[in-house]
């Protein structure tokens, strides 16, 4: 099993302000990685798939990058309604597994 | 636009059964792989099951292999996730989901496995 691990598992950002959240493979996944948002009550919805294309609808200030083993996951302008936890999941190879998710809170 | 609806979580003992469903509307149902994703109270996100759009292949968490037992019917297009001797750490909000990047989520059906 591809054992997904993420950092940091809480990230404090002013709005306006950058947040970099990273996710490591255990193996390579090639580019097979997707990052979900998930805020209170809901629930998850693809923000990237395929390490750095935007899923529909998605804003732009959202990037994904990487491929192998480390990916990023960017947002370059902080807003109100990203505050939320993020997770990233491998669909490389069976069983699908996800990070534990960072939790990004405002400062 | 794209609508999963799950239905059929509830309350029921360690060592029971369940059956779980996940309506589909919006798509081309039979052209999508489909999965189960959990989530226990205040916990992160446990891939569960996953089934090709034919319903011939099927894969599963070491977790629920052998208890639980993904199926659809794409004359209907619905998922189901029949569950056997649930236990306590079975206890979850279910989420269906479409397609191996999970492009759509419903908005889950809860399972609490207690005594």
């Amino acid at each position: 099993e591809i054992v997904m691990t993420q950092s940091p598992a809480t990230l404090s950002v002013s709005p306006g302000e950058r947040a970099t959240l990273s996710c490591r493979a255990s193996q390579s996944v090639s580019n097979n990685l997707a990052w979900y948002q998930q805020k209170p009550g809901q629930a998850p919805r693809l923000l990237i798939y395929g390490a750095s294309t935007w899923a529909t609808g998605i804003p732009a200030r959202f990037s994904g990058s990487g491929s192998g083993t480390e990916f990023t996951l960017t947002i370059s302008s902080l807003q109100s309604e990203d505050f939320a936890v993020y997770f990233c999941q491998q669909y490389n190879n069976w069983p699908r597994t996800f990070g534990q998710g960072t939790k990004l809170e405002i400062k | 636009e794209v609508q999963l609806l799950e239905s059929g979580g509830g309350l029921v003992q360690p060592g029971g059964s369940l059956r779980l469903s996940c309506e589909a509307s919006g798509f081309t149902f039979s052209s999508y792989g489909m999965y189960w994703v959990r989530q226990a109270p205040g916990k992160g996100l446990d891939w569960v099951s996953a089934i090709g759009g034919g319903g011939i292949d099927t894969y599963y968490a070491d977790s629920v292999k052998g208890r639980f037992t993904i199926s659809r019917d794409n004359s209907r297009n619905t998922l189901y996730l029949q569950m056997y001797n649930l236990k306590a750490e079975d206890t979850a909000l279910y989420y269906c989901a479409r397609g191996g990047s999970l492009l759509d989520w419903g908005q889950g059906t809860l399972v609490t496995v207690s005594s």
